[in-house]
């Protein structure tokens, strides 16, 4: 069984600081990893894919340790704005198997 | 990014009654369609996966009879709820790929029966 597990939080975190979550996936074959924002009574949006080398975009960087199977999100300097749920997404290219969620880590940023 | 509609973003409807909740891909074919339903609080769960011009594929626990699903097009998917009762209510949303890669979600409809 597949299964792509995310402390739920909620992470409770002062302006301008660093928070940084994990998201583990039970599945080595999974070939495809994203991080989705959503919004509370919206729908997911795509925050970044995750390479294996690691990216960034902005204050957001993604990582992948595909040998401890875990993708990790970190904000810098965190703002108002970035308050949500963070979905961890991966895609184990199964075609008709589609993506799998995690439950969402909540995040919200205080002033 | 390409562009998944899904209508009605909203419905309230008597129990007893069908709710039928379109998606549509607008700038690209979608060979592949999702629906998931999301209770409040919780995260995402696919109902079922549904390919152009074959039978949906349900996840177990769905009933396949009560959620019906018909992809007739490479760019129109439709779930009907039928004889909805008020365990039903719950946020329903579409994505749609073509590359089985990342994926787009349709705006959500959020149904309430009463």
């Amino acid at each position: 069984r597949k299964e792509v597990e995310q402390d739920p939080g909620p992470f409770n975190v002062p302006e301008g600081a660093t928070v940084a979550f994990n998201c583990t996936y039970s599945n080595s074959a999974s070939q495809s990893f994203f991080w989705y924002r959503q919004d509370c009574r919206k729908e997911p949006k795509l925050l970044m894919s995750v390479y294996s080398s690691g990216n960034e975009d902005g204050r957001f960087t993604a990582q992948l340790n595909r040998a401890s199977q875990y993708i990790s999100l970190l904000i810098r300097d965190s703002k108002l704005s970035d308050s949500a749920t963070y979905l961890c997404v991966v895609n184990s290219g199964g075609g008709a198997d589609g993506l799998t969620f995690g439950k969402g880590t909540h995040l919200i940023i205080q002033p | 990014g390409a562009v998944v509609s899904q209508h009605p973003s909203w419905v309230i409807c008597k129990s007893g009654t069908s709710v039928k909740i379109e998606c549509r891909s607008l700038d690209f074919q979608a060979t592949t369609m999702f629906w998931y339903r999301q209770f409040p609080k919780q995260s995402l769960m696919l109902m079922a996966t549904s390919n152009e011009g074959s039978k949906a594929t349900y996840e177990q626990g769905v009933e396949k009879d009560k959620f019906l699903i018909n992809h007739a097009s490479l760019t129109l998917s439709t779930l009907t709820v039928t004889s909805a009762h008020p365990e039903d209510s719950s946020f329903y949303i579409c994505s749609a790929t073509d590359t089985l890669t990342e994926a787009f979600f349709g705006q959500g409809t959020r149904l309430t029966v009463v």
